[in-house]
């Protein structure tokens, strides 16, 4: 039963690099997420989608770019790599948008941006 | 003013303490109200759901939500060490035409054996 699943789980890029954090879910939500969390900062949302071929902007999307080509997996794609992108990022999916419903959570991928 | 203010603690108790947890927001769009805990080096996991105003129970923990006062509160009771963790209020309504779901900064909860 692995639910949503998160690769890597930490990773050091330099200052420029670009790379992509993969989520992959297996519940069949139609409604998957990216957010942030930093000390003091809560969790903070990226980018959203809800549903293949649909994507949106949240409350932090620069620097980011995302894609939905199946209902399974949510790519995050990280541009060109900055010190203030050093965070916590986790990956969601839930049945509804937003909420009305649970959401369930990867185990995070930590990055350090140098 | 953010949309919800959490106190981030940290908070520290003796074992088997009640324990209070709160958040409070501006929204009054916001409908449905949700608990999460972050155990540490993991990903948040839903721990109680409620719609609109009122309390709703699950074993040691009482979720509370005072719509009037935009005030939302988790109760612990009998408080225990494995209850140490990272929680996170939440909240989502229809804000401007979209759905939307604002996470509290966390309260970072410690139960002393």
């Amino acid at each position: 039963n692995a639910g949503v699943t998160q690769t890597p789980k930490f990773q050091v890029l330099k200052t420029g690099q670009s790379m992509t954090l993969q989520c992959a879910q297996d519940m069949n939500h139609e409604y998957m997420s990216w957010y942030r969390q930093d000390p003091g900062m809560g969790l903070r949302l990226i980018h959203y989608s809800v549903g293949a071929g649909i994507t949106d902007q949240g409350e932090v999307p620069n620097g980011y770019n995302v894609s939905r080509s199946t209902t399974e997996d949510f790519p995050l794609r990280l541009l060109s790599a900055a010190p203030s992108q050093t965070s916590v990022y986790f990956c969601a999916s839930s049945y509804s948008l937003q909420g009305v419903g649970e959401a369930f959570f990867g185990q995070g991928t930590r990055l350090t941006v140098v | 003013q953010k949309e919800v203010e959490q106190d981030p603690g940290p908070l520290s108790v003796p074992e088997g303490a009640i324990v209070s947890l709160n958040c409070t927001y501006s929204n009054s769009a916001f409908q449905y109200f949700m608990w999460y805990r972050q155990y540490s080096r993991k990903g948040p996991e839903l721990l109680m759901y409620t719609y609109s105003s009122g309390n709703k129970e699950d074993g040691r923990f009482t979720a509370q939500v005072d719509k009037s006062s935009k005030y939302i509160s988790l109760f612990i009771r009998d408080s225990q060490p494995s209850d140490s963790a990272t929680y996170l209020c939440a909240m989502s309504g229809l804000i401007q035409g979209a759905q939307k779901l604002v996470f509290g900064q966390g309260t970072r909860l410690t139960i002393n054996p």
